[in-house]
């Protein structure tokens, strides 16, 4: 069956722009989570939701990041005013049962020159 | 302390050999516990989930020490294909939190 996906897989910006990440998560998942995962660290929690509730968004790492869930299935990630620092790969996962039990999409390789 | 803390190796092992890596976690009242396994350039996907009795599955064994606060996971007659990178997970709370931990893995590399 179809697994996660997410797009566009690589993202060139420049800093000051602004970026939208896109996840298409397993159907039917309802808890739906997004990372940060800079070379050669985890991943980093972002945020988290059940359904279209953001339920924890503890991890966004500054008032760019904002993240949505209109209808509870396909979620975005945007990024305003990018920095060089916002430069990982973002990754989607969505999970229907059990919180360790995540799958992941292939990520968003994002580079901000 | 870092709450989750892996060895960052890399651990070289040849073809056939059995390793092992441990996991430490700060939070004593943590609740559930996973090895994820991650390819170079690819997303993280579940290996297994750690039982409080230790649990099997093929040539993985993964176990906790909740006294110790470790976890491990033991890799026998470890082939090629076993090579990547292997990420501790904690969920450090009961209820609907969701914001698990991560270590920074450990990268595995079999040789022929």
């Amino acid at each position: 069956g179809a697994g996660v996906s997410q797009s566009p897989r690589y993202k060139v910006a420049k800093r000051g722009q602004d970026v939208a990440l896109r996840c298409d998560p397993i159907s039917g998942h309802v808890s739906l989570f997004w990372y940060q995962q800079a070379l050669g660290q985890g991943p980093e929690f972002l945020t988290y939701f059940q359904n279209e509730a953001q339920l924890d968004k503890s991890g966004l790492p500054s008032d760019r990041f904002f993240a949505e869930r209109p209808e509870g299935s396909v979620s975005t990630l945007k990024i305003q005013r990018t920095q060089q620092e916002d430069s990982a790969v973002y990754l989607c996962a969505s999970s229907s049962s059990g919180v360790g039990e995540q799958y992941f999409g292939p990520g968003t390789r994002l580079t901000v020159t | 302390r870092k709450e989750v803390e892996q060895d960052p190796g890399p651990f070289n092992v040849p073809e056939g050999a059995t390793v092992a890596f441990n996991c430490t976690y700060s939070n004593s009242a943590s609740q559930s516990f996973f090895w994820y396994r991650q390819d170079c350039r690819k997303e993280p996907k579940l290996l297994m989930s750690v039982y409080s009795s230790g649990n099997e599955d093929g040539r993985f064994t993964a176990q906790l020490n909740r006294a110790s606060q470790y976890i491990s996971l033991l890799i026998r007659d470890s082939k090629l294909s076993d090579s990547a990178t292997y990420l501790c997970v904690v969920n450090p709370a009961a209820g609907n939190n969701r914001k698990l931990i991560w270590g920074l893995g450990t990268s595995l590399a079999v040789n022929p």
